[in-house]
Order: C-alpha cells, then structure tokens, then sequence
C-alpha cells in the first residue's frame, strides 16, 4: 500500500543551522505531495505542497522539491530559528481518494 | 477570517458515557474530515462528508459516529469512549478532492477519558 517515511527524530539543532528532513514515499501512481507543520497543542498547519513531479513548494523560508526519481520530498531551510520548533509531517494525497496518508512526523528543537 | 472551528478545546468525560465533538467551518467546503491523533503518532482518518454522503474508513470502529447537519457544521460521537479513545480528534475541511486539494484543519480537541 501506499506509505510515507520520515527521517527518525527528534532532531535538535540551533538557531541559523541548515536543516533537512528526509521524506520518501511508496506509491502506485502520482501522488500530490505535502509538508504540515504542528505546533504544540495545536492542529496542523499546511507549509508547503507540490502537486507534479519537479514542482517547489515553498513557503516561510521552507523548500522542498517533489522528485519522482528518487520518490522523495525532503524539506530544507537555510537558517532555522526557534520559532519554528514543532513536528513535522509529510503526507501524500491522491486525486479523489481523499485521505491524507501521512508519515510518522518528525519533531524539531531548535535552541537558541 | 474564515477558519476551521473546534470546540471544546478539551474534553473530559467518563468510561462509557457518550460525548460528542464539535467543528464548524466558514470556508463553504464540500468536504469535511475527522482524524484521529494518538500520543506521538500521525494521525488517522477516521471518515469524511462529501457534502451529505458519508465515507467511512473500513477499520473505523462500530463506536465512532458522525453527522453533518449542514455545510458549516460536523459531529463526532463515540457511544462508549474506552480508555483507548483518549486521543486528539482533528477536524478538517477540504474544498473537493482533485488533485492537490489542501486539506485545511482545526485546532484540535483533546480528549480524556477517565
């Protein structure tokens, strides 16, 4: 079936540090891609998506490129800051299937 | 602004006593979700609206139930929440279901069962 994998976390790091979290995915066909961000207590908040393949979803300083040939879509930001301390998930969608099928999120530290 | 809307926040309720959550949304989208969100872990549709139809997720239990009165409004209930249902439930709503379509979701509503 259908799946998502995410890097292991927790990942700590400190402010203005290059950050990168793996994304890859199983899927039959061509799925929409997206990263959501979930701050503490709180539901989820879409951060950037890609709907083909070689798209850039972009958003607050976040990147992340959806690349068929290597069925990833890893997020990355140059210079990370303590705001954006939360867990991440990538998640894949089909046309018309309507469920978001997520990976297991990765939660980020950033210290000061 | 237009937003997803969940209320309460937190909910405390009983083994066996039924409660029912609430969403609201002033986005006018067809669609409507719950997700379910343990401790820790991603979380897992539980069933959506399209409008009045009603899509269930095949290993949804029997004690989950929902009801979608309008297009503003959805509800969850559990019949009898056990100590394993104490979860995050997650709202969202979705204009269609075409490719791309974001899912735009709630705040979330924390619930413990005693």
């Amino acid at each position: 079936g259908d799946s998502v994998t995410q890097m292991e976390g927790p990942v700590t790091l400190s402010e203005e540090a290059c950050l990168t979290i793996n994304c890859t995915y199983t899927a039959t066909g061509y799925p929409s891609l997206f990263w959501y961000v979930q701050y503490p207590g709180e539901g989820l908040q879409l951060l950037l998506k890609a709907t083909k393949a070689d798209d850039k979803g972009s958003n607050k300083g976040f990147e992340a490129t959806y690349r068929k040939e290597t069925t990833s879509f890893h997020l990355e930001k140059g210079s990370v800051q303590v705001s954006d301390s939360a867990v991440y998930f990538c998640a894949l969608l089909y046309s018309g299937a309507q469920k978001l099928v997520f990976g297991q999120g990765t939660r980020l530290t950033i210290n000061p | 602004d237009a937003m997803v809307i969940q209320n309460p926040r937190y909910q405390v309720t009983q083994f066996g006593k039924p409660v029912t959550l609430s969403c609201s949304q002033t986005l006018n989208h067809n669609v409507m979700y719950w997700y379910q969100q343990k401790s820790s872990q991603a979380p897992k549709l539980l069933f959506h609206y399209y409008d009045k139809d009603f899509n269930n997720e095949a290993d949804t239990p029997d004690n989950f139930q929902s009801r979608r009165p309008n297009t503003s409004f959805c509800f969850l209930d559990i019949r009898s929440p056990g100590l394993g249902d104490a979860a995050m439930y997650l709202c969202a709503t979705s204009r269609g279901t075409g490719a791309g379509e974001t899912q735009y979701f709630g705040p979330g509503t924390r619930l413990l069962v005693l």
